[in-house]
């Protein structure tokens, strides 16, 4: 079975600075994906970004961007010039390439809870 | 655009009185995915429905009930609510889809039901 864990309970970040959130995996496979959803109070959990693991090239979306190291079964998450709207709970999420059962399902990390200070 | 719809935003059951949370997507998606999700935790699996064929996870109590009579609409019953049963219910769908750029499954979620149980 996979687990996805994310050792950070809580980080905080300045306006306009950058954070760097940690997520660490272990998995026997060797095709799988990786995700961050965002997750702002009492809103929907939205996709930040993903990673197929295939891929060498860290993907990015705008501000984010993602390091992921697949030997280290790491996969960490930088946001740069930080806003106020950048404040939420991140999961971090792993689901395998398989399309078949279970295999379907992603598997969360605990969250790491994101505070902006102005 | 709203394209996982959860009904209603927030639902207050009595102890042992059996509720039905809904859930309805316009993205034409195969899969659908019914999470719990108890404060401050990552999102825990109950079951899914890929087309019509559904998917229990092995830890899911036998309280909890899903039926899905039509692609669009998936619904959550909880036969007999208990206090542990207060939570965020979390309803996703996804669809395998192949682009130029590879092979993606994102998974799309509602904005959730938050359940008390008094």
């Amino acid at each position: 079975a996979q687990t996805v864990t994310q050792s950070q309970p809580e980080m905080s970040v300045q306006e306009a600075e950058t954070v760097t959130l940690s997520c660490t995996y272990d998995t026997s496979e060797s095709d799988y994906y990786l995700f961050w959803y965002k997750q702002p109070p009492s809103r929907q959990m939205i996709l930040v970004i993903r990673q197929e693991a295939y891929k060498q090239q860290n993907a990015t979306e705008n501000r984010f961007s993602v390091n992921f190291q697949k030997a280290a079964k790491s996969f960490s998450l930088k946001i740069s010039d930080s806003q106020l709207g950048d404040a939420a709970m991140y999961f971090c999420a792993y689901r395998s390439a398989s399309y078949s059962g279970s295999a379907r399902q992603l598997t969360f990390g605990s969250g790491t809870q994101l505070t902006v200070l102005p | 655009d709203a394209m996982v719809i959860q009904n209603p935003r927030y639902q207050v059951t009595q102890f042992g009185k059996p509720v039905t949370l809904s859930c309805s997507q316009t993205l034409n998606h195969n899969v659908m995915y019914w999470y719990q999700q108890k404060s401050s935790q990552a999102p825990k699996l109950l079951f899914h429905y890929y087309d019509k064929d559904f998917n229990n996870e092995a830890d899911t109590p036998d309280n909890f009930q899903s039926r899905r009579p039509n692609t669009s609409f998936c619904f959550l019953d909880i036969r007999s609510p208990g206090l542990g049963d207060a939570a965020m219910y979390l309803c996703a769908t996804s669809r395998k889809i192949k682009d130029p750029s590879g092979t993606k499954n994102i998974q799309y979620f509602g904005a959730g039901t938050r359940l008390s149980v008094l």
